[in-house]
């Protein structure tokens, strides 16, 4: 079984501020690997997804990945309340189901004004 | 359609009787899954459709569960004798698929309530 380990939060972070959430995976040989955010009573939305090791940046959001570690992450600058959710780590199958998703329990992150 | 639907939006069944959740999937979108994600957690994997084709069932929980894509479109998922561990909200999610970069796009999902 594959595991996605998250810091399960809540996360609080004032406004303006970088929010860091992290994401631990087990299965050392995972290539893909993605970024949810859910609000509350909502579905996920992709974000971000990365590949490769290092940064990736889109507008203020930069997703980490150090593949040696199992290890990712996601930076969200100049948090806004509108960011408040719960973000989903995500890995991808290797095996012959392309597009499974393994997902952490989420970590629930709020932006105070 | 705009997006992937999902019908109904909420049910809330006794235990023992079977429900059937529906997911019209984006249109073109080759690759569908479903998910089943209990409060407070991530999604868990159900099961994977390519077209018709059920590819992948391994995260069927028990029998009662069964799912059907029979024109490679709509799909169907069905749960038999409801129990109360079924209370969950049940996502259905699609992707082109073309490259493994595809988007999975997910559905609003169906919050069900076994009583």
């Amino acid at each position: 079984q594959k595991e996605v380990e998250q810091n399960s939060g809540p996360l609080s972070v004032p406004e303006g501020a970088i929010a860091s959430l992290n994401c631990t995976y087990s299965d050392r040989g995972s290539q893909s690997f993605f970024w949810y955010r859910q609000y509350s009573g909502k579905s996920p939305e992709l974000i971000m997804f990365i590949y490769s090791n290092g940064d990736k940046e889109d507008g203020r959001f930069t997703a980490q990945l150090n593949k040696a570690s199992q290890y990712v992450s996601l930076l969200i600058r100049d948090s806004q309340p509108s960011d408040s959710a719960t973000y989903l780590c995500a890995v991808e199958d290797r095996g012959s189901t392309l597009g499974r998703l393994y997902f952490g329990r989420g970590t629930q992150l709020t932006v105070w004004p | 359609g705009a997006g992937v639907s999902q019908s109904p939006r909420y049910k809330v069944a006794k235990r023992g009787q079977d429900v059937a959740l529906r997911c019209d999937p984006i249109s073109g979108h080759v690759s569908l899954f479903w998910y089943q994600q209990a409060l407070g957690q991530g999604p868990e994997f159900l099961t994977y459709f390519q077209n018709e084709a059920q590819l992948d069932k391994s995260g069927l929980p028990s029998d009662r569960f069964f799912a059907e894509r029979p024109e490679g479109s709509v799909s169907t998922l069905k749960i038999q004798r409801t129990q109360q561990e079924d209370s969950a909200v049940y996502l259905c999610a699609s992707s082109l698929r073309l490259t493994n970069t595809d988007t999975q796009y997910f559905g609003p999902g169906t919050r069900l309530t076994v009583l």
